[in-house]
């Protein structure tokens, strides 16, 4: 069964503050990695896919990397309009998604 | 209009009552999703459709029935709902080229059983 944890729960930066939000999975093989940002009272909108450790994607000041345990989402000199909750989802042995319930993030100005 | 648009994006009802979700997708996507969204708990797939055809139904309740008349349109029928139904519920379109990972989600349906 795929497996998916992030930490932390919640998380609140100062803008400028950088940090990262960590993804742990287990899965018996790996087909994908998902990361999607949800706004209040939105629908989740896709950021990246990441297929093999190593990977690394970015979007703006977000990066995105991949090993064989887990992904992280580093958010570089982050502004209040990144605050959101971001959400990782695999796609291993499962036909579909297994998501995470997700790491809410607070930028403070 | 573009995206993925639900409605109502609020619903308040009874146990007794009888609605639809209702979901348009404006993408030329060939496969549908609901989600169900509760607070502080992962996406619940509940029902997959690819070219019409029922492909995934995550051991739902009877209670929620979907329907797929076409691509680019999706419906869920609710039926004596628990209060335990209560939740975003999210629609979401994607390409079977692009596999299963990358959906484009509607705003959802905030559902209340009172």
């Amino acid at each position: 069964e795929d497996q998916v944890t992030q930490s932390p729960e919640a998380l609140r930066l100062q803008e400028g503050e950088s940090s990262s939000l960590n993804c742990s999975y287990t899965v018996s093989g790996l087909r994908g990695l998902f990361w999607y940002r949800q706004d209040p009272g939105k629908g989740p909108e896709f950021l990246f896919t990441l297929y093999s450790a190593g990977e690394e994607k970015e979007k703006e000041r977000l990066k995105a990397t991949l090993t064989k345990k887990e992904s992280f989402l580093h958010i570089t000199a982050p502004k209040p309009e990144d605050s959101a909750t971001y959400l990782c989802a695999v796609h291993g042995s499962a036909r579909q998604l297994t998501f995470g319930s997700g790491t809410q993030l607070t930028v403070l100005p | 209009e573009t995206g993925v648009t639900q409605t109502p994006r609020h619903l308040v009802m009874g146990m007794t009552n009888k609605k639809s979700l209702k979901c348009e997708q404006h993408l030329g996507h060939n496969a549908m999703y609901w989600y169900k969204q509760s607070a502080k708990k992962p996406l619940e797939l509940m029902f997959v459709y690819s070219l019409e055809e029922r492909v995934e139904n995550n051991s739902v309740p009877s209670r929620f029935s979907p329907e797929c008349p076409n691509s680019s349109h999706l419906f869920l029928h609710l039926h004596t709902l628990q209060p335990e139904d209560s939740a975003l519920y999210l629609c979401a379109s994607s390409t079977r080229d692009r596999g299963v990972g990358e959906l484009f989600f509607g705003e959802g349906s905030r559902l209340t059983v009172l």
